[in-house]
């Protein structure tokens, strides 16, 4: 069965810093890989999807992800922080159109 | 723009009263999805709903659980009786069609508080 892994539970990074979050997945196929965020209160927003082709992905929000078959990774980069991005994010790992997430990682942006 | 629309919002019962949740999907969207979230926890998929009919209820616990979409639109999650164990966020979410080309989106999720 497929799993997700996000090793950190909790990042805090300065407004303007970059930021990266990292995911680790077990599947046996070629892996369909979601990044989701949520914010205090709110449901999940999808910020980028990989499913084949150009493993560095563009998401919204300035968001992008690589894909790493040979680490089996999918980690999630920032180039610049806003406060605006303190929620928590979520890996997910598809398969049988069904989702499988991760524990999630929260995100506190400091002044 | 269009939006996943559940209610209450946040619901406090306490243990083994029965407690019901909605889901107003997107319109026209034909797969529906209902999601529990324990705190500290990713989401996990109780059930999928493929216009009315149930595509997989694998990780309901039907002893309590009952979840249905009568006419293919909106949908109620049902728990009787409710448990301390039962205390989450659950999550509805739809898609226009169950392919991964599709995007799930979320509604923003009932707080349940068992007492």
């Amino acid at each position: 069965a497929q799993s997700v892994t996000q090793p950190d539970i909790h990042i805090t990074v300065s407004e303007g810093a970059s930021l990266e979050l990292r995911c680790n997945y077990s599947y046996g196929a070629t892996p369909y890989l979601f990044w989701y965020v949520q914010s205090p209160g709110q449901g999940l927003q999808l910020l980028l999807k990989y499913f084949s082709g150009d493993t560095l992905v563009q998401g919204i929000k300035g968001f992008e992800a690589e894909f790493k078959r040979s680490q089996s990774s999918f980690n999630l980069r920032k180039p610049s922080v806003h406060w605006s991005d303190a929620a928590e994010y979520f890996c997910a790992v598809g398969d049988d159109y069904k989702l499988s997430f991760g524990a999630g990682t929260t995100v506190t942006v400091r002044a | 723009e269009a939006e996943v629309a559940q209610s209450p919002r946040y619901k406090i019962t306490e243990k083994s009263q029965a407690v019901a949740f909605w889901c107003d999907p997107i319109s026209g969207h034909a797969t529906l999805y209902w999601y529990r979230q324990i705190l500290g926890q990713g989401p996990e998929l109780l059930v999928q709903f493929q216009d009315e009919s149930v595509v997989d209820d694998s990780q309901l616990p039907k002893d309590r659980f009952s979840a249905e979409r009568l006419k293919g639109v909106d949908s109620t999650l049902k728990i009787q009786p409710a448990e301390l164990g039962d205390s989450a966020m659950y999550l509805c979410a739809s898609s226009f069609r169950q392919e991964w080309g599709n995007e799930q989106f979320f509604g923003p999720g009932t707080r349940l508080t068992v007492l």
